[in-house]
């Protein structure tokens, strides 16, 4: 079956422009993550979705981003005011309902110039 | 914050020697403990993992080995291939469908 996928692969935008992220979570999962990662670093923690709502969003780094997912499935994350520093591959996951497994899509690299 | 600290940053190995990549962790509330390979352009891919009543899990060529007194948790690979040459992550989480918090992440180079 389909993985999760993210569009798009890549995103080159300029400093102080808005970009929004797409992930498509694989079908019938019903908890949605999404996590930051830096060149030659780990993947950091974003916000989890379980079904529509944000179940923890602490690691939002500030209010310029903001995800949702209104219908359960498809997430968008939204980033105002791009800056340099938030170049970075942006990776979602999703897991079934209770599950610990996390299945990660192959991330958008976002380059703000 | 730091909660996972992961060594070595790199490694090299040749084929058919044994890769270890070590973990340590601050949480005594982490309670599910999975390593991930990464290979570039790539999302990263669950490889196996464990939790904390258990010691040891062995999966094919892969072993998680588990340290609770230690705090600590490390992963074999055993007979290592050079299509194993990827990026490893360590990472833990409190419970079932909570966030993964990710160590800094090894990268492996086997040499044919």
């Amino acid at each position: 079956g389909a993985g999760v996928s993210q569009t798009p692969s890549n995103k080159v935008t300029e400093k102080g422009k808005y970009v929004e992220l797409r992930c498509d979570p694989i079908s019938g999962h019903t908890a949605l993550y999404w996590y930051r990662q830096s060149l030659g670093q780990g993947p950091e923690f974003l916000i989890y979705f379980q079904g529509t709502g944000a179940a923890d969003d602490s690691g939002l780094p500030n209010d310029r981003f903001f995800a949702v997912r209104p219908e359960g499935s498809v997430s968008t994350l939204k980033i105002q005011r791009t800056e340099r520093g938030d170049s970075a591959v942006y990776l979602c996951a999703s897991s079934s309902g209770g599950a610990e497994t996390q299945y990660f899509g192959p991330g958008t690299r976002l380059l703000v110039l | 914050q730091q909660q996972v600290k992961q060594s070595p940053q790199s490694l090299i190995v040749q084929k058919g020697g044994i890769s270890i990549i070590n973990c340590a962790y601050e949480n005594t509330a982490f309670d599910y403990f999975p390593w991930y390979q990464q290979f570039p352009g790539k999302g990263p891919a669950l490889l196996i993992a464990i939790r904390p009543d258990v010691s040891e899990k062995k999966e094919g060529r892969f072993t998680i080995s588990f340290n609770k007194s230690a705090k600590q948790f490390s992963l074999h690979i055993m007979d290592s291939q050079p299509g194993d040459s990827a990026t490893y992550f360590c990472a833990a989480s409190f419970d079932r469908g909570s966030r993964l918090t990710f160590g800094e992440g090894t990268q492996l180079t086997v040499n044919p």
